[in-house]
């Protein structure tokens, strides 16, 4: 079963405007979430994560936002910047477990 | 380089064949994960490894087995391979009671990419 859903397989932006990108789960239990960027050849990389607790979590360029309601987490890049052309995995586990669980992952494709 | 290495790199084999992949996590981790990323498809949680102990299973295939060994480098092992066993398959370490902010960040291998012909 998907417990992590990211519907969107690709996504196109301008160089300089805002990427988002979204993520829905179904497990309610889910309290830890996490972002991951992958290059190709290469393995994924942790970018950015957030805890049941709150509801939004900034890194420079990079916020995420989870609406526990909703179930729904999304991963906004402003400005985007073409070296942010990557699949972006939306992860997510809970309690203290590390098993962690991936979405299908977005490819996002920022234009020069 | 996230300091998790696995090998082989690439391994081509044929059905109903068994083939090892070999991962060596981050020095002091001690969780060691398996994934399977097929294609256009997300990463499969397989199966977990703490301190050499069987931790958490996801979707790994009775075929499919892996171990951790005292050193904390991990196998897996995949028998009577079928041609949708053709994958990517990532391993990845952790420091369980890391930084409360990034307790669950997983350190990612490059990846071994089987072809099953």
């Amino acid at each position: 079963d998907q417990q992590v859903k990211q519907n969107s397989p690709s996504l196109s932006v301008q160089e300089g405007r805002i990427s988002i990108l979204n993520c829905d789960y179904t497990n309610s239990m889910f309290d830890y979430f996490l972002w991951y960027k992958k290059y190709p050849a290469e393995g994924p990389t942790f970018l950015i994560s957030i805890s049941s607790i709150k509801d939004k979590n900034e890194d420079g360029r990079f916020t995420v936002f989870l609406n526990k309601s909703a179930k729904h987490l999304s991963l906004h890049i402003v400005p985007s910047q073409p070296g942010d052309s990557a699949v972006y995995f939306c992860a997510a586990s809970e309690n203290d477990n590390n098993d962690m669980r991936f979405g299908a992952g977005t490819r996002l494709t920022v234009k020069p | 380089d996230s300091g998790v290495t696995q090998t082989p790199k690439h391994l081509i084999t044929a059905t109903g064949q068994r083939v090892t992949l070999r991962c060596s996590p981050r020095s002091g981790d001690l969780s060691v994960y398996w994934y399977q990323q097929s294609l256009d498809q997300g990463l499969q949680f397989l199966i977990q490894y703490y301190n050499g102990e069987e931790r958490a299973k996801g979707n790994i295939l009775e075929r499919f087995s892996a171990q951790q060994f005292p050193d904390l480098h991990s196998e897996l092992n995949l028998s009577s391979l079928e041609l949708g066993d053709s994958a990517l398959y990532f391993c990845a370490s952790s420091v369980v009671g890391g930084r409360p902010e990034r307790y669950n960040e997983q350190f990612f291998g490059p990846g071994t990419r089987l072809t099953v012909l």
